[in-house]
C-alpha cells in the first residue's frame, strides 16, 4: 500500500522568507502524481501544486515549488516570500488510483 | 463554474442513529470521492464512484455506503453512527477522462458530531 509521510507536524516562518515543507511516499508504481493540497481555517482543500511523475522538471506556481526526487521518492514544498495568508494546514498527497494523504504540517507564518 | 457544494455543513447525530450526506460535484465531472477527517487519523479515504459504479473503496466498515446518480450528484450513508465516527467529511470531484491530471476539487465539507 502507498503511504505518505510528512515528518514535520509544524513549521514557522517569518513573513517574507523562505521555507520548505517536506514530504516522502512510498509506492511501486512508476506513474503516479503528486500533490500539495492546503487547508487554511476555513477548512475547504486548496490545490497548491501537482507534479507528475513521469516529468522531471520540477513543477513551480508563482511562490511555490517543489524539489522531486523520485528515486528517493522525495516531494519537498518550497514557499518563498512568505506571506499571512499562506498560514495553513499543508497536506502531501500521492494518487495513482485514490489520493492518499500526508498527516499534514501546520504552517504559521510570523509578521 | 460552481464549485463542489456538500450538504449538510453541520450536522449532530447521537449514537445508534444514521446520517447521510450529500455531495454535488463540479459540472462535467463524473467522479466523486469522500474523504474521512480526524485529529487522530488525518485524512482517510472512503470511496470513489464513477458513472455511478463504486470504482476503489478503502478500508472502512461496511456501516459506511454510498452511491452516486446519473446526474454525477453522490450521497455517503453512516449507519449504526459511533462517537468514533464523528469527524469532518470531505467530497471531491474530478473529470477523471482521458485528460485527467488527478486533480481533486474539494468540497468545504460536512461536519458530523456524534453524541
Amino acid at each position: 500500500a502507498q503511504t505518505v509521510t510528512q515528518s514535520q507536524p509544524e513549521m514557522s516562518v517569518q513573513e517574507a522568507e523562505t521555507v520548505t515543507l517536506s514530504c516522502t511516499y512510498d509506492t511501486s508504481e512508476s506513474d503516479y502524481y503528486l500533490f500539495w493540497y492546503k487547508q487554511p481555517p476555513s477548512r475547504q482543500m486548496i490545490l497548491v501544486i501537482r507534479q507528475e511523475a513521469y516529468k522531471q522538471q520540477n513543477a513551480t506556481e508563482n511562490r511555490f515549488s517543489v524539489n522531486f526526487q523520485k528515486a528517493a521518492k522525495s516531494f519537498s514544498l518550497k514557499i518563498s516570500d512568505s506571506q499571512l495568508g499562506d498560514a495553513a494546514m499543508y497536506f502531501c498527497a500521492y494518487r495513482r488510483d485514490s489520493l492518499v494523504f500526508g498527516q499534514g504540517t501546520r504552517l504559521t507564518i510570523n509578521p | 463554474k460552481a464549485g463542489v457544494t456538500q450538504t449538510p455543513r453541520y450536522l449532530i447525530k447521537t449514537r445508534g442513529q444514521q446520517v447521510t450526506l450529500s455531495c454535488s460535484p463540479i459540472s462535467g465531472h463524473r467522479s466523486v470521492s469522500w474523504y474521512q477527517q480526524t485529529p487522530g487519523q488525518g485524512l482517510q479515504f472512503l470511496f470513489e464512484y464513477f458513472s455511478e459504479t463504486q470504482r476503489n473503496k478503502g478500508n472502512f466498515p461496511g456501516r459506511f455506503s454510498g452511491r452516486q446518480f446519473s446526474n454525477s450528484r453522490s450521497e455517503m450513508n453512516v449507519s449504526t453512527l459511533e462517537l468514533g465516527d464523528s469527524a469532518l467529511y470531505l467530497c471531491a470531484s474530478s473529470l477523471a477522462d482521458r485528460t485527467n491530471t488527478g486533480e481533486l476539487f474539494f468540497g468545504e465539507g460536512s461536519r458530523l458530531t456524534v453524541l
